[in-house]
């Protein structure tokens, strides 16, 4: 059964402290996503990689950095959270065609 | 060229009725198109894709019709369950894995029992 794995389901954080979420997948998948996702905004990529040490930004990576050093591993950084960063955070994997979503981190900033 | 439109917004249908969801692209690079099942406090769930090659494909009680001349397809879900209430996404990407999945808003489904 294919798996991603995100280190937190909830996650309490203040202003100004450094956050960090780890995804890890056990399909030997070389691209590697992370979304957030609002209500009525549906799913924003974040950052994605395709390969390790390699990123791309996605639509709305300001406020985010990544790293990806090894291929089954896949982390999100917030330097300096904020509370408009409070959201669902969803990391995503995905081999030829099937891409395969995690729990999901629902992330509070206060 | 690259958005995938979803409609409706949301959609309530009583037990055992037929749901349909719509969503319409513009990209005719467009090869892969997965739709996405995502209830409450999760993460969302493949729950069937389709190849433009076909214009259909069923699993149990979904289905995906496909219409490419029209860039449109759509989920059907037969003999709706009250469990199948659900939020569900389409989505659309060229071949391959390192293109990303361009996905539609998104249609929260209430069946009521």
């Amino acid at each position: 059964d294919v798996k991603v794995t995100q280190s937190s389901r909830y996650l309490v954080k203040r202003t100004g402290e450094k956050v960090f979420l780890e995804c890890v997948q056990d399909m030997d998948h070389e691209n590697m996503f992370w979304y957030r996702q609002d209500p009525g905004l549906g799913l924003r990529l974040i950052y994605f990689s395709y390969d390790v040490k390699m990123k791309e930004k996605g639509d709305i990576p300001e406020g985010y950095s990544v790293s990806r050093e090894k291929k089954e591993r896949f982390s999100l950084i917030l330097e300096s959270a904020s509370t408009n960063q409070t959201s669902m955070y969803l990391c995503a994997s995905r081999g030829y065609n099937e891409q395969f979503f995690g729990p999901g981190t629902r992330l509070t900033v206060l | 060229q690259q958005q995938v439109k979803q409609s409706p917004q949301s959609l309530i249908v009583q037990k055992g009725g037929i749901s349909i969801i719509n969503c319409a692209y513009e990209n005719t690079a467009f090869d892969y198109f997965p739709w996405y099942q995502q209830f409450p406090g999760k993460g969302p769930a493949l729950l069937i894709a389709i190849r433009p090659d076909v214009s259909e494909k069923k699993e149990g009680r979904f289905t995906i019709s496909f219409n490419k001349s029209a860039k449109q397809f759509s989920l059907h879900i037969m003999d709706s369950q009250p469990g199948d209430s659900a939020t569900y996404f389409c989505a659309a990407s060229k071949k391959g894995g390192s293109e990303k999945l361009v996905f539609g808003k998104g249609t929260k489904l209430t069946v009521n029992p």
